[in-house]
């Protein structure tokens, strides 16, 4: 069946750092892919989203780009900030509608 | 505009007990999802409906679990003879129509089994 695995947390940056989360995912046919966030004490968001292969999904200053050859969507954003603290969620979805949800990531950004 | 909104939003039972889950979708969204968020974990899915149809039911645990939309728009969740293995949040989400569409996510049901 389809699944996705991102990369283990937490993580832990300086404000204005790079981040990377990784995500890679496995699916029959071609899945639309979906970064969701959620921030402390609140439910989940949809943060970006790509829907067919070399797609570029950005929001908020965040970006991932679907790569076919590699089965991945790794999210980038270039410099965090404090209120970006929350867990990352990648998530895929085939013909099949629902949401398949990798683990979570959680991102502590630190003064 | 409102959002999904589910009730209630922490619950507490004893093993054995029945609970029911309601979710309140966004007005007019024809899908709703119902997921199952362990601790530490990404939710997983339970079910699907598309107005009042349960099109997928294939991510419910056992047969404890039963979900309803009966009239297209408000859903319960229902898990009989609750067991502590399901304690976890319970997230409804709603969809319009369209595969790709964005699916709005409910604050949840925390629900704890003692």
């Amino acid at each position: 069946g389809d699944s996705v695995t991102q990369m283990e947390g937490p993580v832990t940056l300086s404000e204005e750092a790079f981040l990377t989360i990784n995500c890679t995912y496995t699916a029959t046919g071609y899945p639309s892919l979906f970064w969701y966030v959620q921030y402390p004490g609140e439910g989940l968001q949809l943060l970006l989203k790509a829907t067919k292969a070399d797609d570029k999904g950005s929001n908020k200053g965040f970006e991932a780009t679907y790569r076919k050859e590699t089965t991945s969507f790794h999210l980038e954003k270039g410099s965090v900030q404090v209120s970006d603290s929350a867990v990352y969620f990648c998530a895929s979805t085939g013909t099949a509608s629902k949401l398949t949800f990798g683990t979570g990531t959680r991102l502590q950004v630190t003064l | 505009g409102a959002g999904v909104s589910q009730s209630p939003r922490y619950k507490v039972a004893k093993r054995g007990q029945d609970v029911a889950l309601r979710c309140d979708p966004i007005s007019g969204h024809v899908s709703l999802f119902w997921y199952q968020q362990a601790l530490g974990q990404g939710p997983e899915f339970l079910t699907y409906f598309q107005n009042e149809a349960q099109l997928d039911k294939s991510g419910l645990p056992s047969d404890r679990f039963f979900a309803e939309r009966p009239e297209g728009s408000v859903s319960t969740l229902k898990i009989q003879r609750t067991q502590q293995e399901d304690s976890a949040v319970y997230l409804c989400a709603s969809r319009n129509s369209g595969v790709y569409n964005e699916q709005f996510f409910g604050p949840g049901t925390r629900l704890t089994v003692l």
